[in-house]
């Protein structure tokens, strides 16, 4: 099936520790993202990347760190700066929000920090 | 940088209601603009787009959003509302040229049987 898959679906890390979180698209999309979804504040925009090798902070990226040597792949870091990284994670990708085509998303992580 | 404001956070409605959801920009150019909505347990998905042309666009499952260059708006609309709209419904707007997709806080919508 051609989609989005974000892995694992609930993670629990101790404060203090790095955590990355998997995302992968097999649909041949150029552009990835990723939000943050907390109550009441929507989604929020991390990062994104426009290309292989090339990413930009969206609005509340510190704390974070991403990647994207690969087209298919967008893996977040979670750091431990990030001081309150307890949350729902959305991955998303497009062939191009310029060209007006829709982002699709993945059903997203839940990451506890105890 | 562009922003995104849904000023309706919980909106409830009966059945057969009429509908409409704000969503305002701030961008001094040129945007593409999103509804997006998601069912409870379920992923995102796309409502309706606009990119350029009529300013009325029509999307999925009845419902349709509104340009107004001069307001800043895209709001969504739809006639009758039925029970299966209950959902969270998102504006998103994306900068001409710019892959930067923002979305707005989002409007939870529950519809009364």
């Amino acid at each position: 099936d051609g989609g989005i898959t974000q892995s694992p679906k609930y993670l629990f890390r101790k404060e203090g520790q790095n955590v990355t979180l998997s995302c992968e698209q097999n649909l041949n999309h150029d552009a990835m993202y990723w939000y943050r979804q907390d109550p009441g504040q929507g989604l929020r925009l991390i990062y994104y990347s426009q290309i292989v090798n090339d990413f930009q902070k969206g609005d509340i990226a510190e704390g974070y760190s991403v990647s994207r040597e690969k087209k298919e792949s967008f893996p977040l870091t979670v750091t431990s700066a990030q001081k309150n990284p307890t949350a729902f994670y959305l991955c998303a990708s497009s062939m191009s929000a310029t060209l007006n085509t829709e982002a699709f998303f993945g059903q997203g992580t839940r990451l506890t920090v105890v | 940088a562009q922003s995104v404001s849904q000023h309706n956070h919980h909106v409830i409605l009966s059945e057969a209601a009429s509908l409409e959801l704000g969503c305002n920009y701030s961008y001094g150019g040129t945007v593409n603009l999103f509804w997006y909505v998601q069912y409870p347990g379920q992923h995102l998905q796309l409502l309706l787009k606009y990119f350029s042309g009529d300013p009325l666009v029509k999307g999925i499952k009845g419902f349709e959003a509104e340009f107004i260059k001069s307001k800043f708006s895209f709001n969504l609309r739809k006639p009758s509302v039925q029970w299966s709209d209950t959902a969270e419904y998102f504006c998103a707007v994306a900068p001409f040229g710019n892959e930067k997709l923002t979305f707005g806080t989002g409007t939870r919508l529950t519809i009364i049987p």
